[in-house]
């Protein structure tokens, strides 16, 4: 059966750097979606991405977020200068009609 | 704004009691709701999707209402099992992008 995969599984990274959070969608999915859930807290919604760009984004979603699908097959988040309150569980989805998750990338910034 | 609601927030129980988890919100324009269940620091594992046409959906132990009108949705779990020991998340598809805005969950543990 098909299904989203992430990597990295756990990503540490020092408050300031760069990170690329990458995620592979099931191949027929047209609509691509990154949600982040920080410990103890609800699951919240980043950003849609559909036809090759950003269909909307959350309050969260500020200019140190972006999102690109580089190939046909790859769907990436960066962020580019890391917070300490950017450590969470980073989830990507991908849908047709129902939304399918990935097993999630666990960022730690210190 | 479309908040999500679950109530209660947590719930032990003897093993094979029936229970009910509820969830609610405010606003009736959705498209679908879906029941996922997460383990400690895990992912999230779909465990029904409701289509907005419908009333409920069963998969073995499991069975999901959903009332539109009332901004209500139940899960309700037979004969539980510790194996059911979890967090179990609500979520619903809002917005033309069908972004899925969450509960907060229930965390389950089910005693042997």
């Amino acid at each position: 059966e098909p299904e989203v995969t992430q990597t990295p599984s756990h990503q540490v990274t020092q408050m300031g750097q760069e990170v690329i959070l990458r995620c592979v969608p099931i191949s027929n999915h047209l609509y691509f979606y990154w949600y982040r859930q920080i410990l103890g807290q609800k699951v919240e919604f980043l950003v849609s991405f559909y036809n090759n760009e950003i269909s909307e984004k959350s309050e969260i979603f500020d200019d140190q977020f972006s999102v690109e699908r580089p190939d046909g097959s790859n769907f990436t988040l960066k962020i580019r200068s890391t917070k300490l309150e950017d450590s969470a569980m980073y989830f990507c989805a991908s849908s047709h009609y129902e939304q399918y998750f990935g097993p999630g990338t666990r960022l730690t910034v210190t | 704004k479309q908040e999500v609601t679950q109530i209660p927030a947590a719930l032990s129980v003897p093993e094979g009691e029936n229970l009910v988890l509820n969830c609610s919100f405010t606003d009736s324009a959705i498209y679908n709701l879906q029941w996922f269940r997460q383990d400690p620091g895990k992912g999230l594992t779909s465990l029904l999707l409701i289509q907005s046409s419908q009333r409920e959906q069963t998969s073995g132990r499991l069975n999901a209402s959903l009332d539109k009108s009332s901004g209500r949705s139940t899960l309700y779990i037979a004969a539980s099992q510790p194996g059911d020991s979890a967090t179990y998340l609500c979520a619903v598809y809002a917005g033309n992008n069908r972004k899925l805005i969450w509960g907060l969950g229930t965390s389950l543990a089910v005693n042997p």
